[in-house]
């Protein structure tokens, strides 16, 4: 089984703190994805990697960024937690580039920003 | 640009009934589509997809009927039971950028009364 698991559930962090959302997977996969998902907008795509240190922006990357040093790992960083970024995070990952594959996802962590 | 519009937001059925949720996607490089059922603290899980040459598929009670021509897909469940309250998110894939991304809708949250 895949297991896509994420560093924490719940986060609590002050305005303009530098927050840390940590997403391992276990099955080699190459694509890695960070989604918010927020009720009645569904899930919006912040940042994907298609391979270690390669990196592309979603549909809301403003306020995000990423980094992929291994294979396996996928974090999630914001620079400066703002009051909008309180949501619920969700890393996912999928085989490969270019076949249609599953999307597995994590349970998410959501975040609270003071 | 929601690129994926879903109905219902909400939906409720009584055990037994028939639940239907809607989509319909705009961009026509769209060429895979996937349902995804999520239950409370839970990532999202792919439920079932349809590749856009068939107009049904059918997995158990679950049946995703797809009219190419409307650009209109819709996800189906038969008998419905308490256990398949959930949210449930259609989604649309194409190969864009340099990897294959997922466009969701923006959910739809399913209530089944026993």
């Amino acid at each position: 089984d895949v297991k896509v698991t994420q560093s924490s559930r719940y986060l609590v962090k002050r305005t303009g703190e530098k927050v840390f959302l940590e997403c391992v997977q276990d099955m080699d996969h190459e694509n890695m994805f960070w989604y918010r998902q927020d009720p009645g907008l569904g899930l919006r795509l912040i940042y994907f990697s298609y391979d270690v240190k390669m990196k592309e922006k979603g549909d809301i990357p403003e306020g995000y960024s990423v980094s992929r040093e291994k294979k396996e790992r996928f974090s999630l960083i914001l620079e400066s937690a703002s009051t909008n970024q309180t949501s619920m995070y969700l890393c996912a990952s999928s085989l490969d580039r270019g076949t249609v594959e599953t999307q597995y996802f994590g349970p998410g962590t959501r975040l609270l920003v003071l | 640009q929601q690129q994926v519009k879903q109905s219902p937001q909400s939906l409720i059925v009584q055990k037994g009934g028939i639940s239907i949720i809607n989509c319909a996607y705009e961009n026509t490089a769209f060429d895979y589509f996937p349902w995804y059922q999520q239950f409370p603290g839970k990532g999202p899980a792919l439920l079932i997809a349809i590749r856009p040459d068939v107009s049904e598929k059918k997995e158990g009670r679950f049946t995703i009927s797809f009219n190419k021509s409307a650009k209109q897909f819709s996800l189906h469940i038969m008998d419905s039971q308490p256990g398949d309250s959930a949210t449930y998110f259609c989604a649309a894939t194409d190969y864009s950028g340099s990897a294959r991304q997922l466009t969701f809708g923006s959910g739809t949250q399913l209530t089944v009364l026993p």
